[in-house]
């Protein structure tokens, strides 16, 4: 059974602060990593789709990194504002499989 | 272009109770996705279509759980009898191609949310 981790699972940030978050997943026969983020109400949205090692994107005051060999993402948003509330969820696709296999999500929260 | 749409957006039952929900994909969408999630767990995949044939149903509890996706677009995924640990928020999703075959991401509608008291 494939196991997809996030951590922390919950997060509280001051307005302002930059912030990071993990995704891990195993690391043989990988063939591609997601980001969604989730804000309440609303319909998950992807940020990334990452497919090769060292990969670095990035949107608008967003960004991630990948690591194939050793297996996690990390999630950075830098200067958070209260619309990057959401709780953002990592799925991991292994070669050869169809279906994405989810984290359990971190749910981040700003404070003003 | 007009996001994928899902409805209801909340149903409350109580348990034996059976419910259906409906999702429409976006237009050309070939992979329709139906997720279940439980409050504090990741989405979890019950059903994977790839137009109108089922590519995975291997955690769709059969024995209360259906879907169709008959013509190859719109979808409905019943549930008949309703237990309490169905409640959840059912997401549907849709893709362009396969997971397997295409790194693009999938598009969400904003869930249905089931209660079963």
């Amino acid at each position: 059974i494939l196991n997809v981790e996030q951590s922390p699972q919950s997060l509280h940030v001051q307005e302002g602060d930059s912030t990071n978050f993990t995704c891990s997943f195993p690391s043989s026969n990988f063939y591609a990593l997601h980001w969604y983020r989730w804000e309440t109400a609303k319909s998950p949205e992807a940020l990334f789709v990452m497919t090769l090692n060292g990969d670095e994107k990035k949107k608008g005051r967003i960004s991630a990194t990948l690591n194939t060999k050793e297996g996690y993402s990390y999630l950075y948003i830098k200067g958070s504002q209260p619309e990057d509330s959401a709780t953002y969820l990592c799925a991991f696709l292994i070669q050869g499989a169809q279906k994405l296999v989810f984290g359990q999500g971190t749910r981040l929260t700003i404070n003003p | 272009e007009a996001g994928v749409a899902q409805s209801p957006r909340y149903k409350i039952i109580e348990k034996r109770q059976s419910v259906a929900f409906w999702c429409n994909p976006i237009s050309g969408h070939a992979t329709l996705y139906w997720y279940q999630q439980i409050l504090g767990q990741g989405p979890k995949l019950l059903i994977q279509f790839q137009n109108n044939g089922v590519v995975d149903d291997s955690q769709l509890p059969k024995d209360r759980f259906s879907a169709e996706r008959l013509k190859g677009v719109d979808s409905t995924l019943k549930i008949q009898p309703a237990k309490l640990e169905d409640s959840a928020v059912y997401l549907c999703a849709s893709s362009l191609q396969l997971a397997g075959y295409y790194t693009g991401e999938l598009f969400f509608g904003e869930g249905s949310r089931l209660t079963v008291l």
